[in-house]
């Protein structure tokens, strides 16, 4: 059964680093997001990118926050000087269809702890 | 108000009850609700998908709709151990590349 892929599963990195999450999405879909979920707390949308450009971002989604697909198969997101409230996990979702009109299909997750 | 509000839980109940989980939200436009499920440090996985108001069955899992309540329910029936886990409860509108909405999750135990 086709599956969304994350790496790493597991980051820890030193307060302003940049890390680099990656999700190879399911090959036929067209729209990609990402969510984060802190400990204990709801899953949150980041930002959701088609046909090459970002579609919609949240206010969490700032200058510190990039996205990139660099190929025909991954789909990176860059945190560029992590903070301590960056600590997460980082779910890549995607779908054949946008908004509620199709299932969205998510990966493991990686957890970022950033000390 | 918060956009979509959930029972955090936990809810405990015992093996072969009726389980009810239940959402409200506040944006009259959500037109798509979904149920998904979350194991311990996975990722959220679909169950249950419906559109508009109305109900949907599949297997021992059913979703509710109340728009005019603004109020959607999941169901299960005949709970199982393997039934543990949290629901979250999500929605979004019919516009083109609009974000989906997640509750904030159940934490559901089913006690053997």
């Amino acid at each position: 059964e086709p599956e969304v892929t994350q790496t790493p599963s597991h980051q820890v990195t030193q307060m302003g680093q940049e890390v680099i999450l990656r999700c190879v999405p399911i090959s036929n879909h067209l729209y990609f997001y990402w969510y984060r979920q802190i400990l204990g707390q709801k899953v949150e949308f980041l930002v959701s990118f088609y046909n090459n450009e970002i579609s919609e971002k949240s206010e969490i989604f700032d200058d510190q926050f990039s996205v990139e697909r660099p190929d025909g198969s991954n789909f990176t997101l860059k945190i560029r000087s992590t903070k301590l409230e960056d600590s997460a996990m980082y779910f890549c979702a995607s779908t054949e269809s946008s908004g509620g009109a199709g299932e969205l299909f998510f990966g493991e997750g990686s957890r970022l702890t950033v000390l | 108000q918060k956009e979509v509000e959930q029972d955090p839980g936990p809810l405990s109940v015992p093996e072969g009850a009726i389980v009810s989980l239940n959402c409200t939200y506040s944006n009259s436009a959500f037109q798509y609700f979904m149920w998904y499920r979350q194991y311990s440090r996975k990722g959220p996985e679909l169950l249950m998908y419906t559109y508009s108001s109305g109900n949907k069955e599949d297997g021992r899992f059913t979703a509710q709709v109340d728009k005019s309540s603004k109020y959607i329910s999941l169901f299960i029936r005949d709970s199982q151990p393997s039934d543990s886990a949290t629901y979250l409860c999500a929605m979004s509108t019919m516009n083109r590349d609009d974000k989906i909405i997640f509750g904030k999750g159940t934490r559901l135990h089913i006690l053997p």
